[in-house]
Formats: C-alpha cells, structure tokens, sequence
C-alpha cells in the first residue's frame, strides 16, 4: 500500500493558467508538508499543517494556496502560474505534531512543467 | 541559524569499496540529523536518523553515520559499495519547532562496476 501519494505524476501547463496537486496519506499521521526541488536538486520547505492548522509558511509567493481538507490530505494549488514554477513538488508527512527529529515520510514527487 | 553543508556535489566510487558522504552542520539548538536517499525519478527515502541517543547510527542497506558534536559533523559511510547505491543523498537538519526540515545540496554517488 502507498503511504504517500500525490496526484498528478507529471503536470506540464502553460503560463497564466491554474492547477492543483493532491497529496494523501493513509499513516494516520498528524502533519504534513510541501516541499520544492528545484532544478539543481534542492529542497525547500514550503507549508507544513497539523491537523488542518497550518503552522510552517515559508516566504511562497501567495499565488499558492495550500489546502488542507482532512487530515489525511493536503492538497497544493497555484494560481497564475510561472515559468519559475518548474520543479519537483514533494508532499511529505510525520506522525507527532510538530516534534523536532520526528521522520517525514515522502511521497513520489509531482514534476511540473510551466511552458 | 541552521543549515547544512554537503562537502562534495559527486562522489564516485567503485563496486565493492567503501563510500564517504560528508555532511556538516551548524544549529544553534541541539540537532536531529538524517540521511534521504533519492533514485532518479524518485522520492526521498529515509536511510537513517540522529536524535540524541548512541552517536553512531546504523540504517538501512549497510549504511551508518557518526555523529561528532565537536566536529559538527554527521558523516554517511557504508563499507562496500553496491551498484544499486548509486543515486542522489541528502543530509538533513531539524531543529526548533515545528520539525521544520533543512536540506543540504545533496551528493550524486556514481558507483562504477
């Protein structure tokens, strides 16, 4: 069983447009997060939520909203996309709220593409 | 402030002979250290983690690391190399609250046959 998943896989988009990623996770665990990889392979936290609570929010443009429905999900969504906007978006949870050294738990990734 | 510092971009090693994935850190609180691994096109898997118990740590696929508090140093090694280790590393610090995680600039292991 996946613990991690987001959807889509690949998501490849023209400029200006909006689009969303999905990310769920069936651990039971308490937080999750955002994260981007850039081209040069680093990663950057972006959001993190605890029990629907957002509690990490990184310096992110506010043309992406994150959402968080249940717990059990966390979904990505961005407006007026850019071409900076390319890049591997990792969806990642932990079980305990907000304990530090607590193991993040990735999902597959979702590579997007702004033509 | 946190942050980590991965010493080489690319380390490439032949099959069979040990690997050293160097890793230093500077926190201003009491760290939590761990090793991802990343095979292309893949997500980031947990190798092992450092929370303040025994200073050497043992995780998966024969991989281990130190940690040297006087170093500031949590180094990965593994004792013979296998062609399936190639892939991208990542030593990470979390500190503070919230378990916000910080990446270092990670280190392609090419493992030659």
């Amino acid at each position: 069983d996946t613990a991690v998943s987001q959807t889509p896989k690949y998501l490849v988009t023209q400029m200006g447009n909006d689009k969303s990623i999905k990310c769920e996770q069936n651990l039971g665990h308490d937080t999750m997060y955002w994260y981007k990889q850039d081209s040069k392979k680093f990663l950057k936290i972006m959001f993190s939520y605890n029990n629907k609570e957002l509690i990490i929010n990184e310096t992110v443009p506010n043309r992406f909203s994150p959402k968080s429905p249940d717990k059990a999900h966390l979904n990505l969504h961005i407006n007026s996309l850019e071409l900076g906007d390319s890049a591997v978006y990792f969806c990642a949870s932990s079980q305990e709220t907000a304990i530090r050294g607590d193991t993040q738990y990735f999902g597959p990734g979702t590579r997007l593409t702004v033509l | 402030a946190q942050s980590v510092t991965q010493l080489d971009s690319h380390v490439s090693v032949s099959e069979g002979t040990p690997v050293l994935l160097r890793c230093n850190y500077s926190s201003s609180y009491s760290p939590s250290l761990f090793w991802y691994v990343q095979h292309p096109n893949k997500g980031l898997q947990l190798l092992l983690k450092y929370t303040s118990a025994a200073t050497l740590v043992k995780g998966i696929n024969g991989f281990e690391a130190e940690f040297k508090k006087s170093e500031t140093s949590f180094h990965l090694t593994k004792p013979s190399a296998h062609m399936s280790d190639a892939a991208e590393y990542f030593c990470v610090v979390s500190v503070g609250n919230f378990n916000k995680f910080y990446f270092g600039s990670g280190t392609k292991l090419n493992v030659k046959p």
